[in-house]
């Protein structure tokens, strides 16, 4: 059973078009939930840390939310080479004997086109 | 920065051979881990590592094996190759303890195996 999901699979945006990505998770207690950025071809760069419901993070047209249930990335103004695979992963409370494991959703393929 | 390094950006190998896939850090990092990640299945977990010389199952060990004989070195080894271990493999380590990086993991380049 899948413990973090992400929504949509793909998105197609026209650049300037704001949009946000979700990433929904089912672990009991969370530690962390972290986004990534992953180019074709190339392993995943990270992004961002949330650790706390309300918490918010930001860098350039990137903007990552926490609530208790689910995290969203909002791209606002999105360029080109905003284009990629964002993937979100949560540390769970509850794995005492896997400290440091991450669960890692799917992934949003988001296309952005001039 | 971090940084991990894998040995080898793109691997071809026969059927039956012994693979030995390398990744280092430098940053001092208790955990590492390797991945394999394939289209539309995501990124699985094969094995993982907290402590030198320890080692734990991910998700999908079958078929694999690990050695971690040195802090920054962490070997990914498919002990007789198969055309379904034709896959990217990534590396990632992280901090256990510290500060507000708590628990993120950073990855290497990633290696294309693919395996005839």
């Amino acid at each position: 059973e899948d413990q973090v999901t992400q929504s949509p699979e793909a998105l197609r945006l026209q650049e300037g078009e704001s949009s946000s990505l979700n990433c929904s998770y089912t672990v009991s207690g969370l530690r962390g939930l972290f986004w990534y950025r992953q180019d074709p071809g190339k392993g995943p760069e990270f992004l961002f840390t949330l650790y706390s419901a309300g918490e918010e993070k930001e860098k350039e047209r990137l903007k990552a939310t926490l609530t208790k249930k689910e995290s969203f990335l909002h791209i606002t103004a999105p360029k080109p080479e905003d284009s990629a695979t964002y993937l979100c992963a949560v540390h769970p409370a509850d794995r005492g004997s896997t400290l440091g494991r991450l669960y890692f959703g799917r992934g949003t393929q988001l296309t952005v086109w001039p | 920065d971090v940084k991990v390094t894998q040995s080898s950006r793109y691997l071809v190998k026969r059927t039956g051979e012994k693979v030995f896939l390398e990744c280092v850090q430098d940053m001092d990092h208790e955990n590492m881990f390797w991945y394999r990640q394939d289209p539309g299945l995501g990124l699985r977990l094969i094995y993982f590592s907290y402590d030198v010389k320890m080692k734990e199952k991910g998700d999908i060990p079958e078929g694999y094996s690990v050695s971690r004989e040195k802090k920054e070195r962490f070997s990914l080894i498919l002990e007789s190759a198969s055309t379904n271990q034709t896959s990217m493999y990534l590396c990632a380590s992280s901090l256990t303890t510290g500060g507000s990086t708590l628990y993120e993991q950073y990855f290497g380049p990633g290696t294309r195996l693919t395996v005839t």
